[in-house]
């Protein structure tokens, strides 16, 4: 299995404005994942972070509104850029471990995310 | 392609009465089934994962979930609710290979009443 936290866990915004969640694995790790998670619904894939590589970007995602950075194989962000209310969601960070039959994708406790 | 239809966005029980939440998945490939929970105000929790060993899979806090090629379905159950498995619970699908990527459910919000 694989740790993994998140900064800041809530925040609160103002419309207009940009806020970065950052992610930490307590292991390295080649795949990370960010995810959006809309009130009252589902998981929604927004990219793939590879270390080394450009993020790929699902579609109806922009690198221009969500860019992501990935120094390292322990670390990614994602920045939430001119925010507006409709942005208004819990953001997920996770990891594949393992691999093969045993890959397993771990989450981490998310970033819950108002904005205003 | 693949997808998962969570049949029921919520479901009730009573304590100690039996736990069913259904998942029916659509896959290419053999899949890869996965069940989440999440509890309120937290992030997704692994319950138990399939990966072609055997059909009847046992995950953590009782839970187990039999895969069933002939009906496409991966379906939780627990023998006895406890008040603590109020949760939202995601049925989640990979496609074998080199296909990482996690298709959910919509996801199922169990209310254990007492």
């Amino acid at each position: 299995s694989a740790v993994i936290s998140q900064k800041p866990s809530r925040d609160i915004c103002q419309r207009g404005t940009s806020l970065t969640i950052q992610c930490q694995v307590d292991s390295q790790v080649t795949m990370m994942f960010w995810y959006r998670q809309q009130p009252g619904q589902s998981l929604t894939l927004i990219a793939t972070a590879n270390q080394g590589s450009e993020a790929t970007y699902e579609s109806g995602f922009v690198i221009d509104k969500f860019p992501i950075s990935r120094p390292n194989l322990t670390f990614s962000t994602l920045t939430v850029s001119n925010m507006s209310p409709e942005d208004s969601s819990i953001y997920l960070c996770s990891v594949d471990v393992g691999g093969g039959a045993s890959e397993t994708q771990y989450f981490g406790p998310g970033t819950r995310l108002l904005v205003l | 392609a693949q997808s998962v239809t969570q049949l029921g966005s919520h479901v009730s029980v009573s304590e100690g009465a039996l736990v069913l939440l259904r998942c029916n998945y659509s896959s290419s490939v053999p899949p890869y089934l996965f069940w989440y929970v999440q509890y309120p105000n937290q992030g997704l929790q692994l319950l138990l994962k399939y990966t072609s060993a055997a059909t009847l899979v046992k995950g953590i806090n009782g839970f187990e979930a039999e895969f069933k090629k002939s009906e496409t379905s991966f379906h939780l159950t627990k023998p006895s609710a406890h008040m603590s498995d109020a949760a939202e619970y995601f049925c989640a699908v990979r496609g074998g290979g080199s296909n990482y990527k996690l298709t959910f459910g919509k996801g199922t919000l169990l209310t254990v009443n007492p």
